[in-house]
């Protein structure tokens, strides 16, 4: 069974500090990630992807892949508390064209 | 960007009826669409995976006959929930690829079910 693990949370920062969230799976042959964020009641926008090792930057956003470890991470930078909402990880299956698995979410909280 | 547009957003409907969902990519081709479903506080769940022109993939656990999949084309894809229950009020929420790029998913807005 192909996995995604998360820390549910909730993760709790203080406005203009750094929010990391991070992000484990079980296929090592996994060749894409992502990162959404879900407010509540809403479905899910996508973030960030990323398909090497290493970092990708996006404005305040920033993602880690370290394929070896099989962890993926996002930074959000100079935290706004409309970054409060759940960030799913997601992962692409090697062994399917398309399918792709979620983590369960980390709830982030931004406080004033 | 890639726009998927869902509809209806809201539906309330008694037991034992069936509910339609359409999940459509505007601006761009999908030869497969995905179908997934949240409870509150969970995770997205993938039920079913639709591609145009064949049967529908469902997951392990998702009744095929009752959560009807068509995909008649490569921008339209519907669910049909038949004989609603109350345990499957739920939050559907559909998601399609660019053919062309395999780029990441891309979702609609969602559809809020609660079957009374």
């Amino acid at each position: 069974q192909k996995e995604v693990e998360q820390n549910s949370g909730p993760l709790s920062v203080p406005e203009g500090a750094i929010a990391s969230l991070n992000c484990t799976y079980s296929d090592r042959g996994s060749q894409s990630f992502f990162w959404y964020r879900q407010y509540s009641g809403k479905s899910p926008e996508l973030i960030m992807f990323i398909y090497s090792n290493g970092d990708k930057e996006d404005g305040r956003f920033t993602a880690q892949l370290n394929k070896a470890s099989q962890y993926v991470s996002l930074l959000i930078r100079d935290s706004q508390p409309s970054d409060s909402a759940t960030y799913l990880c997601a992962v692409k299956e090697y062994s399917s064209a398309s399918k792709i698995i979620f983590g369960s979410g980390t709830r982030l909280s931004i406080r004033p | 960007g890639a726009v998927v547009s869902q509809h209806p957003s809201r539906v309330i409907c008694k037991s034992g009826t069936s509910v339609k969902i359409e999940c459509r990519s505007l601006d761009f081709q999908a030869t497969t669409m995905f179908w997934y479903r949240q409870f509150p506080k969970q995770s997205l769940m993938l039920m079913a995976t639709s591609n145009e022109g064949s049967k529908a993939t469902y997951e392990q656990g998702v009744e095929k006959d009752k959560f009807l999949i068509n995909h008649a084309s490569l921008t339209l894809s519907t669910l049909t929930v038949t004989s609603a229950h109350p345990e499957d009020s739920s939050f559907y929420i559909c998601s399609a690829r660019d053919r062309a790029n395999l780029s990441p998913l891309h979702f609609g807005n969602g559809t809020r079910l609660t079957v009374t």
